[in-house]
């Protein structure tokens, strides 16, 4: 059973530092790895898909490794801004079946 | 506008009652699903449902049905709510694998049993 760990569950920056979110997942035959954005009382949104064959991809500010291996991804975000403050759910989806597996999240907050 | 929707965004409803969640999508996705979001905001899958398979999580209580009318519905059917189904429920859409594969999430459906 695919199990998915986000460390820390909470982070307080100051704006404008580079931060970096984990997640760590207990079966590596997984097909791909999706990072979310969840605002408070909000849907979620997708910020960067990962193919298990990926090393890493980009958008904008924010940078995904995936290292399936180790079981483990990071999210990368340059140069925090307040705007980023939510939750950011890391979510991997096995090889076997359809079904995604969430970690718990990690709240960010970034103080002006 | 391509997306996963769901309605409503809001029910609040007395326990014992039946109520229905809707969800479509108009992205061409081949696999739909339920998540439950609890007040921990731990999300944990429900179902899953394409037109060959529906594959139920365990722990989901016999109460909760999905019912997909077509590819592109997949409605969340709830019998004799209780306090404990308060939560958010979240419909999402996949295409199969092998074509990217990434999830589209609906904007949630907030349940409050009182």
């Amino acid at each position: 059973k695919q199990e998915v760990t986000q460390i820390p569950a909470a982070l307080s920056v100051p704006e404008g530092e580079n931060l970096v979110l984990n997640c760590s997942f207990t079966d590596s035959a997984i097909y791909n790895l999706q990072w979310f954005r969840q605002d408070p009382g909000k849907g979620l949104t997708s910020l960067l898909l990962i193919q298990s064959s990926q090393r890493e991809q980009t958008s904008g500010r924010l940078n995904a490794s995936l290292d399936k291996s180790s079981g483990r991804s990071t999210l990368y975000i340059a140069a925090s801004q307040p705007g980023d403050s939510a939750t950011y759910l890391c979510a991997v989806r096995l090889d076997a079946g359809n079904m995604l597996t969430f970690g718990g999240g990690t709240r960010l907050m970034v103080k002006p | 506008d391509t997306a996963v929707s769901q309605t409503p965004k809001y029910l609040v409803t007395q326990m014992g009652n039946d109520k229905s969640i809707k969800c479509e999508q108009n992205l061409g996705h081949d696999t739909m699903y339920w998540y439950k979001q609890d007040s921990k905001k731990f999300l944990k899958i429900m179902f899953s449902y394409n037109n060959k398979e529906l594959i139920i999580n365990e722990t989901v209580p016999n109460r909760f049905s999905p019912k997909s009318p077509d590819k592109a519905h997949l409605n969340l059917h709830i019998n004799s709510l209780e306090l404990g189904d308060s939560a958010v429920y979240f419909c999402a859409s996949t295409k199969q694998k092998g074509t990217g594969g990434g999830y589209t999430f609906g904007s949630g459906t907030r349940l409050t049993v009182v």
